[in-house]
């Protein structure tokens, strides 16, 4: 059972275009929603991460939106770079940490120049 | 430059061998982790290790062995593995142990091929 459904499984756009990742959760538990990004022969590192409390959290070109009655959240990439090319996993967990986190299968993103 | 060192980045091995993946922090974090990551796969954690102790272990096969001799150092020792372990293994750290909120480094993973 996937507690978290990730899509699209790609995405490709013009460099300046605004890539949009969606995720669905089905825990009504979790209570803390990251996202990493990996980028080729690399690990995942955090990029962002959301709690239910707000519905919007905005770090540089990246932004979460989140709606907690539809069970969903979505990272958006504004003025989005060749350099921002790389598999972006969404996340959640209960407990508010990243202990035991639930993740995506994750969007390859590709941006042209 | 990681804070999280995994060796070896390449293994590859037949199915009687006996391998082990070496994990080391170097970011005083208490809490380390093994995850799966298959392709088209969620990431899959495997083992949480808080403050040298197993607190986690997600159904994982005992081919897979893992130890903790020290906060610092995570050990995942394979043995008569099957073909569909092939995948990359990632380690990653956190602080504030497993209760933390703190955000999970990983290494660049070891990539295993299972013959």
């Amino acid at each position: 059972q996937q507690q978290v459904k990730q899509s699209p499984q790609s995405l490709i756009v013009q460099k300046g275009g605004i890539p949009i990742i969606n995720c669905a959760y089905e825990n009504t538990a979790f209570d803390y929603f990251p996202w990493y990004q990996q980028f080729p022969g690399k690990g995942p590192a955090l990029l962002i991460a959301i709690r239910p409390d707000v519905s919007e959290k905005k770090e540089g070109r990246f932004t979460i939106s989140f709606n907690k009655s539809a069970k969903q959240f979505s990272l958006h990439i504004m003025d989005s770079q060749p350099g921002d090319s790389a598999t972006y996993f969404c996340a959640a967990s209960k407990g508010g940490s990243n202990y035991k986190l639930t993740f995506g299968k994750g969007t390859l993103l590709t941006v042209n120049p | 430059e990681t804070g999280v060192t995994q060796t070896p980045r390449h293994l590859v091995m037949g199915m009687t061998n006996k391998k082990s993946l070496k994990c080391e922090q170097h970011l005083g974090h208490n809490a380390m982790y093994w995850y799966k990551q298959s392709a088209k796969k969620p990431l899959e954690l495997m083992f949480v290790y808080n403050f040298k102790e197993q607190t986690e272990n997600n159904s994982v096969p005992s081919r897979f062995s893992p130890e903790c001799p020290n906060s610092s150092h995570l050990f995942l020792h394979l043995h008569t593995l099957q073909p569909e372990d092939s995948a990359l293994y990632l380690c990653a750290s956190s602080a504030g142990g497993t209760g933390g909120t703190g955000e999970l480094f990983f290494g660049e993973g070891s990539r295993l091929t299972v013959l």
